[in-house]
């Protein structure tokens, strides 16, 4: 079956410090891959996402790149701010369907 | 973006009660919803997606008898954790989706279940 697996947290920075968050993926066919964040209280947004190979999906000064050779969708960020303190969750959509498969999320803390 | 919200955030009931949780999309149609439950520093994990008007289709190994779903309406899903006990204390997420092809989903706030 699909599965995600990311990183673990809890990440600590300092602002404007580079993030990076490892994703890597198990699934069959060609999944469209997703990077939802939840804030501290709210529900998750999507963030990001790439539908086919070496897509690069980006919002918010986030990247992405759909890497199906090592079956990856690591997140970066050149320069974090406080504001993106919030936990990060991996995710992938099955070719056949409509389901999600979540990673475990990484909880990011930018520190002043 | 399009807004679901959950209600309640919060709820406490005792062991053997059954209690409801709604979900509703706010500014969209939602031909599909989602449920999942997320256990602390844990995944989200799905257990049932429902079409308006049709029964949902549960995960393995989740009770449909115990977690009943309804998706009476375009803009409302219900769980109902019947016969509650402490080992269904959890964070319960819906999330919805437009249809017509559309595979984002919008996640609710989600609902915080603690059975005493």
């Amino acid at each position: 079956g699909n599965s995600v697996t990311q990183m673990e947290g809890p990440v600590t920075l300092s602002e404007e410090a580079f993030l990076t968050i490892n994703c890597t993926y198990t699934a069959t066919g060609y999944p469209s891959l997703f990077w939802y964040v939840q804030y501290p209280g709210e529900g998750l947004q999507l963030l990001l996402k790439a539908t086919k190979a070496d897509d690069k999906g980006s919002n918010k000064g986030f990247e992405a790149t759909y890497r199906k050779e090592t079956t990856s969708f690591h997140l970066e960020k050149g320069s974090v701010q406080v504001s993106d303190s919030a936990v990060y969750f991996c995710a992938l959509m099955g070719a056949a369907g409509n389901k999600l498969t979540f990673g475990g999320g990484t909880r990011v803390l930018v520190k002043p | 973006g399009a807004v679901v919200s959950q209600h309640p955030s919060r709820v406490i009931c005792k062991s053997g009660t059954s209690v409801k949780i709604e979900c509703r999309s706010l500014d969209f149609q939602a031909t599909t919803m989602f449920w999942y439950r997320q256990f602390p520093k844990k995944s989200l994990m799905l257990m049932a997606t429902s079409n308006e008007g049709s029964k949902a289709t549960y995960e393995q190994g989740v009770e449909k008898d115990k977690f009943l779903i309804n998706h009476a309406s375009l803009t409302l899903s219900t769980l109902t954790v019947t016969s509650a006990h402490p080992e269904d204390s959890s964070f319960y997420i819906c999330s919805a989706s437009g249809g017509q092809g559309e595979d984002e989903q919008y996640f609710g706030p989600g609902t915080r279940l603690t059975v005493t």
